[in-house]
């Protein structure tokens, strides 16, 4: 089955250690999204690449970072991960951005930071 | 930037029909409602979505009102395996931007 796969499904990392997550996709999608979804709340839109474009959200912290080697895996980087960024992170995709199209979602990386 | 208002909680009895609301009205004419429901700790699973009139699938059935600042979700049937985070978005330009969220806790 066609699918949005995410490793680790959890992650342990320590203060300030650079971690990274990734996503990759069987859909052949041309759009890739990164979400962060803190303990109770609702995800949060980091960023997105439609195709290679990448496309920021404005209050994404500069310590996210993203990469699209190709069309089939997107990778989450966090530089320098705080107590903060402790939270459940999902990777979309949809087929294209425009249109009344649906985004799947992985089954979510969760980021331990001791 | 949720462009939705959802009840935070929600009770339904087991075999009967869920009716989940949702207020979106700040809506722009092009803009389409999504919803998804999130079962802990997995990924946001598709439900349905629509524009204007009201669509049916084999999960559920969303109801846009008219001026379509308000819709609401039904499960016809509601199982134990329905209790989730159900979340109502409204799709602005490409991305989704999720609001809170309604808990939907089905009782045997």
């Amino acid at each position: 089955d066609a699918m949005v796969i995410q490793n680790p499904r959890y992650q342990v990392t320590q203060f300030g250690k650079p971690v990274t997550l990734s996503c990759s996709q069987t859909l052949n999608h041309n759009v890739m999204y990164w979400y962060q979804q803190k303990s109770s709340q609702a995800p949060k839109l980091l960023f997105h690449y439609y195709d290679k474009d990448f496309n920021n959200e404005a209050d994404t912290p500069d310590n996210f970072q993203s990469r699209r080697p190709n069309t089939s895996f997107c990778f989450l980087d966090i530089r320098s991960p705080g107590l903060g960024d402790a939270a459940m992170y999902l990777c979309a995709t949809s087929r294209d951005r425009t249109g009344n199209l649906e985004q799947f979602f992985g089954p979510g990386t969760r980021l331990t930071v001791l | 930037d949720a462009k939705t208002t959802q009840p935070p909680s929600m009770d339904c009895a087991e075999g009967r029909a869920a009716n989940l609301p949702c207020n979106h009205s700040t809506i722009s004419g092009n803009e389409y409602v999504y919803w998804y429901r999130q079962i802990h700790s997995q990924g946001p699973q598709y439900i349905i979505h629509g524009l204007k009139n009201n669509e049916t699938n084999e999960m559920a059935s969303l109801i846009i009102t008219e001026d379509r600042k308000s819709s609401t979700l039904i499960l016809p049937h509601a199982t134990l395996r329905d209790t989730a985070v159900y979340y109502c978005i409204v799709r602005t330009g490409n991305q989704f931007y999720f609001g809170t969220g309604t808990s939907l806790t089905v009782i045997p």
